[in-house]
């Protein structure tokens, strides 16, 4: 079956500017995380839905983050006013949920702020 | 604060011979470990994990070990293959907080032909 999709694959765009990032997770999984990758660093995780449940937003670094899912379906991450500090790998995963700990990650989108 | 910690950012291993990868943490609710391989260009890809109740777990080539007293885990991969390059990232989730993911920083690992 199709894995995480995430798109588009690579952005570049001016300081200042909104972006939307995509994600599409794998059919029938409940739960979908965030996740940033700075260049040589490890992930840090930014956001987590369950179900219908209200979102873990405690790893968005600023309120210019923020994200949305609709239903157990597509997720978009929103930055507003980018910063050069926002240049990063951003990654979806989604699992299973519960007490299901495997996450399946998409391939990333890379975001260049200018 | 990092909770979860890979001391060696690279290791290099001949084609044949064991890998080996540690990680360390310092948060004790953690409760589920998890090892990703990431190539690059690519996400990670999940590669075996391990819950807290067990002290190893094997897969094929490659062997996670729980250390709960020292709060280490290690992943070894025997016999290496070229193929095997990539960064190796090790995850640690508590299943009572959603199983948010904290990742080390990596470990790049090179295998020689």
């Amino acid at each position: 079956g199709a894995g995480v999709s995430q798109s588009p694959s690579n952005k570049v765009t001016e300081k200042g500017k909104d972006v939307e990032l995509r994600c599409d997770p794998i059919s029938g999984h409940t739960a979908l995380y965030w996740y940033r990758q700075r260049l040589g660093q490890g992930l840090e995780f930014l956001i987590y839905f369950q179900g219908n449940s209200a979102p873990d937003k405690s790893g968005l670094p600023s309120d210019r983050f923020s994200a949305e899912r609709t239903g157990e379906s597509v997720s978009t991450l929103t930055i507003q006013r980018t910063q050069q500090e926002d240049s990063a790998v951003y990654l979806c995963a989604s699992s299973l949920g519960g007490t299901q700990g495997t996450q399946y990650f998409g391939p990333g989108t890379r975001l260049l702020v200018l | 604060d990092q909770q979860v910690k890979q001391n060696s950012p690279s290791l290099s291993v001949q084609e044949g011979r064991i890998s080996i990868l540690n990680c360390d943490y310092t948060n004790s609710m953690f409760d589920y470990f998890l090892w990703y391989k990431k190539y690059p260009a690519e996400g990670p890809t999940f590669l075996i994990s391990i819950s807290s109740i067990k002290d190893k777990n094997e897969d094929g080539r490659f062997t996670v070990f729980l250390n709960k007293s020292a709060k280490h885990l290690s992943l070894h991969i025997v016999p290496s293959q070229p193929g095997d390059s990539a960064v190796y990232f090790c995850a640690a989730s508590t299943l009572n907080a959603g199983n948010m993911l904290t990742f080390g920083g990596g470990t790049r690992l090179m295998v020689k032909p």
